[in-house]
């Protein structure tokens, strides 16, 4: 079974400019979350979509928005990048399904090094 | 505010002796509770959750209320184990909150 996939594996920016990042989740999976692990800062969630909608969104300015296609591939849009946004993305995916109160098993894909110059 | 303390950011064991990585939890609600670990050179992928109650290549953690305590725990460390290591918190709104993670380093 493939695992979540994510590109590009590196993307080198400068600040003000606009950084694209890709996600394609397990087949099957409706779910989308995107997180930040920034040097120092660990993981932080930054985003989550399901059946092309977006349900919950991590303490991130508005200039980090995404969206979620329908065949539920995604992509987190970051504008007026800063260097403060150089950090990994880690994207996940889960079946979307919720059992009462339980919580989805994540997936994670490898991650995208953004780096601002 | 939720937030998960991993307090020891490097832990380092030999081969063969017990292993306890320590978490704690700032959660008004009921909680789930999950163990991430990250091998070298592979991504992200989940260890276990409290509400399995499993135990996954010897390993076992167990929620404390009372503590606000999920420590993970293997009686026999192995050099395979070696990793890095996160304590994650979800409130049920799949948002998942983590801590800042442990390295792992068992000793031959």
């Amino acid at each position: 079974e493939a695992g979540v996939t994510q590109s590009p594996t590196h993307l080198i920016k400068t600040r003000g400019q606009q950084a694209t990042l890709r996600c394609s989740p397990i087949s099957g999976h409706t779910s989308v979350y995107w997180y930040q692990q920034a040097l120092g800062l660990g993981l932080q969630f930054l985003l989550w979509y399901d059946e092309g909608e977006e349900r919950n969104r991590g303490n991130f300015p508005p200039r980090f928005s995404g969206r979620q296609f329908p065949n539920y591939s995604s992509e987190l849009n970051v504008n007026a990048l800063e260097l403060e946004d150089s950090a990994l993305y880690l994207c996940a995916s889960s079946l979307g399904r919720m059992t009462g109160d339980s919580t989805d098993t994540q997936y994670f894909g490898p991650g995208t090094r953004l780096t601002v110059l | 505010a939720q937030r998960v303390t991993q307090p020891e950011k490097l832990l380092s064991v030999f081969k063969g002796a017990p292993v306890e990585l320590k978490c704690n939890y700032s959660y008004s609600g009921s909680p789930e509770l999950f163990w991430y670990v990250q091998y070298s050179r592979q991504r992200l992928q989940l260890l276990l959750r409290h509400i399995s109650r499993e135990s996954i290549k010897g390993f076992t953690a167990d929620l404390n209320k009372g503590e606000t305590s999920f420590h993970l725990k293997k009686p026999f460390a192995q050099e395979e184990d070696s990793a890095m290591y996160y304590c994650a918190l979800s409130q049920g709104a799949q948002k998942l909150v983590f801590g800042q993670g442990t390295r792992l380093t068992i000793n031959p």
